[in-house]
């Protein structure tokens, strides 16, 4: 059974600090999706990773795909407080037709 | 840009009631689903579909109905409501890939408190 964990499940961090959140997952996948939700809100997607080695860029926010390792990480350079939301990794299971989500990480970027 | 919208943003309903939560899609997406999300459990699956009148059961389908008339529609269906079924629920699709499943669009959500 595929099961994806996140960490750390939350995140307080000083603006203009960089930090990783990571995402872990238990069986063979290659494709990964970041999402971003903001509170009371739904989730909107951020990125789709779909081979080994992938990266992917927008902003401040990076991500990037490990096949092997089994890894993804969400890389934050120089956080702003419009980034404070939470932010889930999904990870396609081939076997099952399903996504599996992360728990999700709560970020907060204070001023 | 694919637009899925849920019939309500927030419901009150009474125990014992049946529940209708809709979703539409815009997009012509063959697969469509249904999540709850609850404080620390991250988003778990009820229902999906992957084709009209298709429909497989997720992780917690207990307590839980869909309906797939239509390519554009999915239905869920709380056949009798009950307290601990309070909680956000959220629709999404997406487009079917070369026999792997795109990236997800999510509707707004449904707050779905039972009384």
């Amino acid at each position: 059974e595929l099961k994806v964990e996140q960490n750390p499940l939350f995140l307080s961090m000083q603006e203009g600090k960089n930090y990783t959140i990571y995402c872990n997952y238990s069986t063979t996948s290659d494709r990964l999706y970041w999402y971003r939700q903001d509170p009371g809100k739904s989730l909107e997607s951020l990125f789709v990773l779909l081979s080994n080695g992938a990266v992917k860029q927008e902003g401040r926010l990076m991500a990037s795909l490990d096949t092997k390792a089994r890894l993804s990480t969400l890389h934050i350079t120089a956080a702003v407080h419009d980034l404070s939301a939470t932010y889930f990794c999904a990870v396609y299971s081939s076997g099952t037709y399903k996504y599996i989500f992360g728990t999700g990480t709560r970020l907060k970027v204070l001023a | 840009d694919v637009k899925v919208t849920q019939s309500s943003r927030y419901l009150v309903k009474r125990t014992g009631e049946k529940v209708f939560l809709e979703c539409v899609q815009d997009m012509d997406h063959e697969n469509m689903f249904w999540y709850r999300q609850d404080p620390g459990l991250g988003l778990r699956l009820i229902y999906f579909s992957y084709d009209v009148k298709m429909k497989e059961k997720g992780d917690i389908p207990e307590g839980y109905s869909v309906s797939r008339e239509k390519k554009e529609r999915f239905s869920l269906i709380l056949e009798s409501a009950s307290t601990n079924q309070t909680s956000m629920y959220l629709c999404a699709s997406s487009p079917a890939q070369g026999g792997f499943l795109g990236e997800q669009y999510f509707g707004p959500g449904t707050r779905l408190t039972v009384t």
